[in-house]
């Protein structure tokens, strides 16, 4: 079974921290990972991909790959309130992608 | 911008019926893929298709048919509406070389 792992949360941290999220993934055939943002009531929409082992940065975002580990995280620096959201991660494996359950985040004032 | 709408928000239908669901993107993308989300399960995959009159079953198929006719169009069918198939419906497309999945706004469909 192929199967992408992450914390359901939620996650709470104050505004202007950094905000953590991880992800595991478990078939080792995975080329590809991705980082989606869903608002509750609205649909993923797509923040972060990573492709290769290291870091990825993009304004407050950092993705992180460590191929050996299978792991895959995400950073959100100085987190907003507008940040409250559930982030999927997902795997892309031969023909499609798997998703995790998602992490809900909630960044309080 | 990639754009991928769905036919409907919201729908309500009634145990036994038949059930379309439509998506239309408009990147000429050759990947489309139906999904099903439910609170604790996640996003999980109904069928997907990457070609017009291609099909191939994801992860619960079952109770699910789908047509692609046209490159742009991907529709689902519940071929008899159930309560346990009351969810949120999200379709999603990607280009051929490209495995990033843009999605459509869902449809939340309620089988009384």
């Amino acid at each position: 079974q192929k199967e992408v792992e992450q914390n359901s949360g939620p996650l709470s941290v104050p505004e202007g921290a950094i905000a953590s999220l991880n992800c595991t993934y478990s078939d080792r055939g995975s080329q590809s990972f991705f980082w989606y943002r869903q608002y509750s009531g609205k649909s993923p929409e797509l923040i972060m991909s990573i492709y290769s082992n290291g870091d990825k940065e993009d304004g407050r975002f950092t993705a992180q790959l460590n191929k050996a580990s299978q792991y895959v995280s995400l950073l959100i620096r100085d987190s907003q309130p507008s940040d409250s959201a559930t982030y999927l991660c997902a795997a892309y494996n031969t023909d499609k992608l798997i998703f995790g359950t998602g992490t809900r985040l909630q960044v309080f004032p | 911008d990639v754009k991928v709408t769905q036919s409907s928000r919201y729908l309500v239908k009634r145990t036994g019926e038949k059930v379309f669901l439509e998506c239309v993107q408009d990147m000429d993308h050759e990947n489309m893929f139906w999904y099903r989300q439910d609170p604790g399960l996640g996003l999980r995959l109904i069928y997907f298709s990457y070609d017009v009159k291609m099909k191939e079953k994801g992860d619960i198929p079952e109770g699910y048919s789908v047509s692609r006719e046209k490159k742009e169009r991907f529709s689902l069918i519940l071929e008899s509406a159930s309560t346990n198939q009351t969810s949120m419906y999200l379709c999603a497309s990607s280009g051929a070389l490209e495995v990033v999945s843009y999605f459509g706004p869902g449809t939340r469909l309620t089988v009384l």
